[in-house]
């Protein structure tokens, strides 16, 4: 089955931990991002990444690094969580190269994160 | 750039009757635009979306859109609620000037009640 699967779903952590949310798709996605969602704001995207060893900031980059070493996985990573990034994350991929044209994104289930 | 505006932070209808959320969106190109919608606590599902071609889109559960390049808008809606469409509903907008990146709305959580 074609999915993006996000790992852990639910995380509490303390401030200053080192955190790691892992993404993974088995669509062979050129194409990944991730996403905070927070109430009254709606999606805004943190990092993308348009391949292997190319990534980029989104709209709220900060507090977060991101990598992508595989094509299949793309982690995102909170150095030194503070309680401003508790919020829901998610991730998606979208196939840039297709032969039908549609660069629809695929979104994981989501990553509920507190930061205490 | 791009933006998206949904017009609506809460809609509540009865059950029944007609669901109509509002979404204004700018965009420097040809822009494609996306409804999806979010049930509480769960992920994100695409309703429908809209690429250049019918400017009607048909999705999912009964929903639809128009694409109204002259209003800029692509308001989503729907003949009869059900109590399942209670939900968050988000107005998505891409365009090649943001790469693949999609520029989401703040969403209109649509309460049905009976």
């Amino acid at each position: 089955e074609a999915q993006v699967t996000q790992n852990p779903r639910y995380l509490i952590t303390v401030t200053g931990k080192k955190l790691t949310v892992t993404c993974s798709q088995n669509m062979n996605h050129e194409y990944m991002s991730w996403y905070r969602q927070d109430p009254g704001l709606g999606l805004r995207q943190i990092y993308y990444s348009m391949n292997v060893e190319v990534t980029d900031k989104g709209d709220v980059p900060e507090g977060y690094k991101v990598s992508r070493k595989e094509k299949r996985n793309f982690p995102l990573i909170l150095e030194s969580p503070s309680p401003n990034q508790t919020s829901l994350y998610f991730c998606a991929s979208i196939p840039i190269y297709t032969r039908s044209g549609s660069h629809e994104q695929y979104f994981g289930p989501g990553t509920r994160l507190t930061v205490t | 750039a791009q933006s998206v505006t949904q017009l609506d932070s809460h809609v509540s209808v009865s059950e029944g009757t007609p669901v109509l959320l509002r979404c204004n969106y700018s965009s420097s190109y040809s822009p494609s635009l996306f409804w999806y919608v979010q049930h509480p606590n769960k992920g994100l599902q695409l309703l429908l979306k809209y690429t250049s071609a019918a400017t009607l889109v048909k999705g999912i559960n009964g929903f639809e859109a128009e694409f109204k390049k002259s209003e800029t808008s692509f308001h989503l809606t729907k003949p009869s609620a059900h109590m399942s469409d209670a939900a968050e509903y988000f107005c998505v907008v891409s365009d090649q000037g943001s790469g693949y990146a999609l520029n989401f709305g703040k969403g209109t959580s649509l309460l049905v009640t009976p």
